[in-house]
């Protein structure tokens, strides 16, 4: 069966580190991996997509890793600020649904 | 902010009664989306709509009808409300241009079934 699996329920970092989530898949051939964050009691809202034909992209100081051997997403906050502060959900295309993760929620310490 | 409402924001409603969720955007977006979310499940698929009267089941359809006869509105209706549907309910849109599909959200319903 497919799966979608985040690296850990819950990370907390000191402001001013790199935050690194991590998503994993099974049985999926995605060609696009997107990235949400979401705010308590809010809806996702959209961060970024990478291709499978890309490596990396990034969006300030989010950067976004794509393996498609590994089947792994990596996503990185960089100089980390206590308004990074939320949960962050990867998800994958299939056909035109998209299949989420159950998130990782980022807790930054000022 | 991409523009969809949800109505109502909240409800708290009785086992067994009806209840219709709505959704509503202003975007012309083609694809139309019903998620809820509950602790350790993340967001789960109830129905999605591609197209005005083109509805399709998610991964939890069980419990739920939908319907879209305009492009502007997808209705989720709760046939008859039992208390495992109490959850947040999300509908999202997606233009669905270039086969990537990224999704917009409104503001969730909170629904409690007593």
């Amino acid at each position: 069966s497919q799966k979608i699996e985040q690296n850990s329920e819950a990370l907390n970092i000191q402001e001013g580190k790199t935050a690194t989530l991590t998503c994993n898949y099974t049985n999926y051939s995605p060609a696009y991996l997107q990235w949400y964050r979401q705010d308590p009691g809010r809806g996702p809202v959209f961060l970024l997509l990478i291709r499978e034909n890309e490596k990396e992209k990034r969006k300030e100081r989010l950067k976004v890793t794509f393996d498609t051997t590994l089947k792994q997403s990596l996503f990185h906050i960089t100089a980390s600020q206590p308004a990074d502060s939320a949960t962050y959900l990867c998800a994958l295309v299939n056909d035109y649904k998209l299949s989420f993760g159950a998130g990782t929620t980022v807790t930054v310490r000022a | 902010d991409a523009g969809i409402t949800q109505s109502p924001r909240h409800k708290v409603t009785e086992t067994g009664t009806p209840v219709t969720l709505r959704c509503h955007q202003t975007e012309n977006h083609r694809y139309m989306y019903w998620y809820r979310q509950d602790p350790g499940h993340g967001l789960r698929l109830i129905h999605y709509s591609y197209g005005v009267k083109d509805t399709d089941k998610g991964e939890v359809s069980d419990g739920y009808s939908v319907s879209r006869s305009k492009t502007e509105d997808f209705l989720l209706t709760l046939e008859s409300a039992t208390s495992s549907q109490t959850s947040v309910y999300f509908c999202a849109i997606s233009e669905g241009s270039g086969g990537t599909y990224e999704q917009y959200f409104g503001p969730g319903t909170r629904l409690t079934v007593t």
